[in-house]
């Protein structure tokens, strides 16, 4: 079955760092480009970051830009969200998501498999 | 605020139809068929339902369909279930290296 699982979720203060795993199992995950989106309280989705296959290929929200970096160990099916400077409206449930297209990283692919997400709060 | 519009909330009976509004510009909705709908149960891993405005993943019940006028897309439900009550998410190519999502509606099966 395939599937995906975020954690490394918790509290954090403002100003901290938290890093983000997702740990992926049940199909060829280097072949696959995939993604963090982010669900905040009252808001709602935001699609934060994508990463190729083969990490030569890397984009983020220009919002978030300089304080979220996204990797991947494709030996260990692993996808990594490192996050610093924290902010409260940082706070959010994020989720790895994967593009459905094999080899491909393109904005008019779908994300066809989400993991259950991740609770990020950062709070004082 | 969110890029894409969407009413914060909908509800309808069991056996009925509900239509889910995603409003966007020309950038976005308008000017691409790439828009998709998301199925999230809270707690739970997200599932795509509709992509490419009107396509159906394998899968997914026929009672799910979408559809585009303008720079407004639409999901509709017919013959509503209780496990249909979840909150729904559109999505849309939105140019180079950017995809936009919706604010979300809250679907209730009354």
């Amino acid at each position: 079955e395939e599937q995906m699982l975020e954690s490394g979720g918790g509290l954090v203060k403002p100003g901290g760092s938290r890093r983000l795993s997702c740990a992926a199992s049940g199909f060829p995950f280097s072949i696959y480009s995939m993604n963090w989106v982010r669900l905040a309280p009252g808001r709602g989705l935001e699609w934060v970051a994508s990463i190729h296959g083969s990490s030569n290929y890397i984009y983020y929200a220009d919002s978030l830009k300089g304080r979220f970096t996204i990797s991947r160990d494709n030996a260990k099916n692993s996808l990594y969200l490192q996050m610093d400077s924290l902010r409260a409206e940082d706070t959010a449930v994020y989720f790895c998501a994967r593009f459905s297209l094999q080899m491909r990283l393109t904005f008019i692919d779908i994300f066809d498999l989400w993991g259950p997400g991740t609770m990020v709060i950062v709070s004082s | 605020q969110s890029a894409l519009t969407q009413p914060p909330s909908a509800s309808a009976s069991p056996g009925q139809s509900v239509t889910i509004s995603c409003s966007g510009t020309s950038s976005d909705v308008g000017g691409y068929n790439y828009v998709s709908w998301y199925q999230h149960h809270p707690g739970k891993a997200p599932k795509v339902m509709i992509y490419e405005v009107s396509k159906r993943p394998s899968g997914v019940p026929d009672r799910f369909s979408g559809s585009k006028s303008g720079n407004t897309a639409s999901l509709t439900v017919s013959g509503l279930q209780a496990e249909d009550e979840a909150d729904y998410y559109c999505s849309s190519y939105a140019g180079i290296n950017d995809v936009l999502f919706g604010g979300g509606t809250k679907l209730t099966v009354l």
